[in-house]
């Protein structure tokens, strides 16, 4: 799987859009870009995936360069219960389904 | 919403001594995976069933610790003796297949003492 950098820690307001950025320029074409999320003490949650397109969900939408080396996970309208450590991971269709999480950011949501 | 149960959700052992984690995947999901997680640091992946078989156990430490999915639905964790090192949140998730997401409980928390 594919290297993922990501910057250690960011800080967003309340209700605004939470931009959260993810290099991974050494991706494969059958690896997937996964983001989750971990909220203190708490297990990982799953948030998005996406191949090459563009995705949203009821959770937040994720951004995927034409290039694919790198991709941004959006929350449109931050809470104060987002604050959370973010993982942005790849994952190859064609692997044992191990996920190699790295330190992921720091997301503070501020009032 | 299914979700992946963990049980217990805090464990406080005193070292040499045997101690067991449980999980319970979601149902139908075939893929099992028990991740550990020091403080501070990312999960890392101890050992993958695919049913009842065990297809990574690379990160294992074999000399401590035993898994096993014996009929390939609920999971044991076990560490015998456990070290003062093994402090940490142990974590199971599960996944349809190995190639979709996968879903993780709320942990173990394991204080060695």
């Amino acid at each position: 799987d594919a290297k993922t950098t990501q910057p250690p820690s960011m800080d967003c307001a309340e209700g605004r859009a939470a931009n959260l950025p993810c290099n991974h320029s050494t991706i494969s074409g059958n690896e997937y870009v996964y983001w989750y999320r971990q909220i203190h003490s708490q297990g990982p949650q799953y948030i998005i995936h996406g191949l090459k397109n563009n995705e949203t969900n009821e959770m937040a939408s994720l951004i995927i360069t034409e290039d694919r080396k790198s991709s941004t996970l959006i929350l449109p309208h931050a809470t104060l219960r987002d604050t959370a450590v973010y993982y942005c991971i790849t994952h190859g269709s064609s692997n044992t389904g191990k996920l190699i999480f790295g330190q992921g950011t720091t997301l503070q949501v501020k009032p | 919403e299914a979700e992946v149960a963990q049980s217990p959700r805090y464990k406080i052992t005193e070292k040499s001594q045997a101690v067991a984690f449980w999980c319970d995947p979601i149902s139908g999901h075939a893929t099992l995976y028990w991740y550990r997680q020091i403080l501070g640091q990312g999960p890392e992946l101890l050992v993958q069933f695919q049913d009842e078989s065990v297809v990574d156990d690379s990160q294992l430490p074999k000399d401590r610790f035993s898994a096993e999915r014996l009929k390939g639905v609920d999971s044991t964790l076990k560490i015998q003796p456990a070290e003062l090192g093994d402090s940490a949140m142990y974590l199971c998730a599960s996944s349809f297949t190995p190639n979709t997401e996968a879903f993780f409980g709320q942990g173990t928390r394991l204080t060695v003492v």
